[in-house]
């Protein structure tokens, strides 16, 4: 059973729509929650989320987590074509500070 | 800037060869990781260290194994490769209070 889900699997949009995507994570011994962009290249880090409902922001794109739904959301809004990636959600549990990745979001962003 | 590096991008070996994959990492991180990142599975944990000569398995530590001689280097040793070995290769660092930082990834095909 997948600790990390992520949804949608992948999206299409046009330039300009605003985007929302999901993750959700089981309960056990949560430390924390990060998001990261893949394009053709290693993952590159977005956002670490620890407390829940305190939003974090970078320019078009911020993310927010509730811990009582075990979730957190990535908002993109004004996207553009340079914004289509994979966007991978990960959580931390526990010690050891391994990763438990999601299978990611496939967004493409259409001009 | 943290800097990951891996010993290759590109990687084509045969089956039943011996894989050696290399990962330097310059930011004295205590804690190092390798991943396989394949389609519609995500990124999924091979093994990790979280200090020198020690070692942890990941979520598929099968046909894999690991060394940790130097802090700064985490190798990653495929003894006799399979085919279903063909994947990505992610590699990865962190402290203990810091995100996770990873390399540029390499891609090996199995033949």
């Amino acid at each position: 059973e997948d600790k990390v889900v992520q949804s949608p699997l992948s999206l299409v949009v046009h330039e300009g729509d605003t985007v929302t995507l999901n993750c959700s994570y089981e309960v056990t011994n949560f430390r924390s929650l990060l998001w990261y962009k893949q394009e053709k290249k290693a993952p590159t880090f977005l956002f670490m989320l620890t407390s829940s409902g305190i939003e974090k922001k970078s320019g078009r794109l911020s993310s927010i987590l509730d811990k009582k739904e075990l979730s957190s959301i990535l908002n993109i809004t004004a996207t553009q074509t340079g914004d289509s990636a994979i966007y991978l959600c990960a959580v931390e549990f526990n010690s050891g500070y391994a990763l438990n990745f999601g299978k990611g979001t496939s967004l493409l962003v259409t001009p | 800037d943290v800097k990951v590096t891996q010993s290759s991008r590109y990687l084509v070996k045969r089956t039943g060869e011996k894989v050696f994959l290399e990962c330097v990492q310059d930011m004295d991180h205590e804690n190092m990781f390798w991943y396989r990142q394949d389609p519609g599975l995500g990124l999924r944990l091979i093994y990790f260290s979280y200090d020198v000569k020690m070692k942890e398995k990941g979520d598929i530590p099968e046909g894999y194994s690991v060394s940790r001689e130097k802090k700064e280097r985490f190798s990653l040793i495929l003894e006799s490769a399979s085919t279903n070995q063909t994947s990505m290769y992610l590699c990865a660092s962190r402290s203990a209070t810091d995100t996770q930082y990873f390399g540029p990834g390499t891609r090996l095909t199995v033949l």
